[in-house]
């Protein structure tokens, strides 16, 4: 079965260390998604792309966060500097979407990336 | 404000029993989401609606969209089911999640 690959399923550092997260879409998706889950927010989309460009990424702490596609296979999401708020589960998601919809159809998940500033 | 508000919060049912998981939201919505997520962590997405009625195997989702509500349900549960069931609601390009449905199944 194909499926979205995250990588690393872990990461601790230190506060103020830049982390990159990344994340292989399935092979003919079109949508990338990256979402962020903690105990106090729940799930809370980050970004979104379609065809790699970027539509919308108001989720997003402009400052220190940062989302790009360099290309299909590869989707990354950059924190610099970490903070401690930033400890998270990180999910990548893709699936297919036409005309102005968000989708066609569910999306497939990764497995996340368990992320621990300290 | 776009919200989706879920109930119950917290579920636990005998194996067998019929389970009832409700979602809300605000305004109009393009499309329903359900999602439902493992002990371990990992996420499915188990239905996309934006009208009537979708069935796959034991579940079942269903949206009423003059009401504003859609349902999960769980024919004849079983302990696997135990999860976290999360509804999210597409509004253009943003979706907004439900808190979740922590679901316990005893045997």
């Amino acid at each position: 079965d194909a499926r979205v690959t995250q990588t690393p399923r872990h990461k601790v550092t230190e506060m103020g260390q830049e982390v990159t997260m990344r994340c292989q879409p399935i092979l003919g998706h079109n949508t990338v998604f990256w979402y962020r889950q903690t105990m106090m927010q729940g799930l809370e989309l980050l970004a979104y792309f379609r065809n790699r460009a970027p539509l919308d990424d108001s989720g997003m702490p402009k400052d220190r966060f940062s989302a790009e596609m360099p290309d299909a296979t590869l989707a990354t999401l950059k924190i610099q500097p970490s903070e401690p708020r930033d400890s998270a589960v990180y999910f990548c998601a893709s699936g297919w979407a036409l005309g102005q919809g968000y989708s066609n159809q569910p999306q497939h998940f990764g497995d996340g990336t368990r992320l621990s500033i300290l | 404000k776009n919200e989706v508000e879920q109930s119950p919060q917290n579920l636990t049912a005998q194996e067998g029993e019929f389970i009832t998981i409700n979602c809300s939201y605000s305004v109009g919505i393009s499309a329903l989401h359900w999602l439902q997520q493992h002990p371990g962590g990992g996420i499915v997405s188990l239905f996309m609606l934006s009208s009537g009625k979708k069935k796959h195997g034991r579940l079942i989702a269903t949206i009423n969209i003059q009401e504003k509500h859609s349902s999960l349900h769980i024919t004849a549960s079983h302990p696997r089911d135990s999860a976290v069931y999360i509804c999210a609601a597409e509004y253009g390009n943003k979706l907004v999640f439900g808190a979740g449905t922590i679901l316990r199944v005893k045997s």
